[in-house]
């Protein structure tokens, strides 16, 4: 199984900082990750697909990069609303796996 | 607009069944896989189980094999998940989820929102 490593586990940041999140793969899975924002008692929301594909009507302050087996999701100028748990997940195969998550509190 | 609802949730006793079930709209549901992801409270999401649009494939975690069983009818536009021999453990909100392109594994891009399940005596 591949497992999905996430840095920090929490993150705290003030609005308009910059932050980046560190999600590392036990093996290479290409570019097959994909990154969630999770916000209490919702589903969660898909941000980004293919390491740095943006999904429709996300905010270009989201970007990730990455490939093989390293990968990072970062916010630019912080906003009110992108206060929330982050999971990064793989999906090399019909087996995927979730990062276990970085909460994002206010500083 | 896609749409995914759960129901069927609830509080089971240990050692008992559930099926969940997640309707669907709005969207070619035999062409996409569907899945199942759990989240325990407090804790992170886990993987469940998928299955391909089909339904000639199926696959599951580890923590559910065996116990599980996830299906689709295509013709309900339905997903659906057979939980048998529950376990504490498996007390968690269950949400299905739209694997984002067809035919083929992927993120998932669609979520229901979710469907309580408490496995207590």
């Amino acid at each position: 199984d591949i497992q999905m490593t996430q840095s920090p586990s929490t993150l705290s940041a003030s609005v308009g900082d910059s932050v980046t999140i560190t999600c590392r793969a036990s093996q290479s899975i290409s570019s097959w990750l994909a990154w969630y924002q999770q916000k209490p008692g919702k589903a969660p929301k898909l941000l980004i697909y293919k390491a740095s594909s943006l999904e429709s009507g996300v905010p270009s302050r989201f970007s990730g990069s990455g490939s093989g087996t390293d990968f990072t999701l970062t916010i630019s100028s912080l906003q009110p609303d992108d206060f929330a748990t982050y999971y990064c997940q793989q999906y090399n195969s019909y087996f995927w796996t979730f990062g276990q998550g970085t909460k994002v509190e206010i500083k | 607009e896609v749409q995914l609802l759960e129901s069927g949730g609830g509080l089971v006793h240990p050692g008992k069944s559930l099926r969940l079930s997640c309707a669907t709209s709005g969207f070619t549901f035999s062409t996409h896989a569907m899945t199942w992801v759990r989240q325990a409270p407090g804790r992170g999401l886990e993987w469940v189980s998928a299955i391909t649009g089909s339904g000639g494939a199926t696959y599951y975690a580890d923590s559910v094999k065996g116990r599980f069983t996830i299906s689709r009818d295509n013709s309900k536009n339905t997903l659906y998940l057979q939980m048998n021999r529950l376990r504490a453990e498996d007390t968690a909100v269950y949400y299905c989820a739209k694997v984002r392109r067809p035919f083929t594994s992927d993120a998932f891009d669609i979520w229901g929102q979710g469907t309580v399940v408490t496995v207590s005596s």
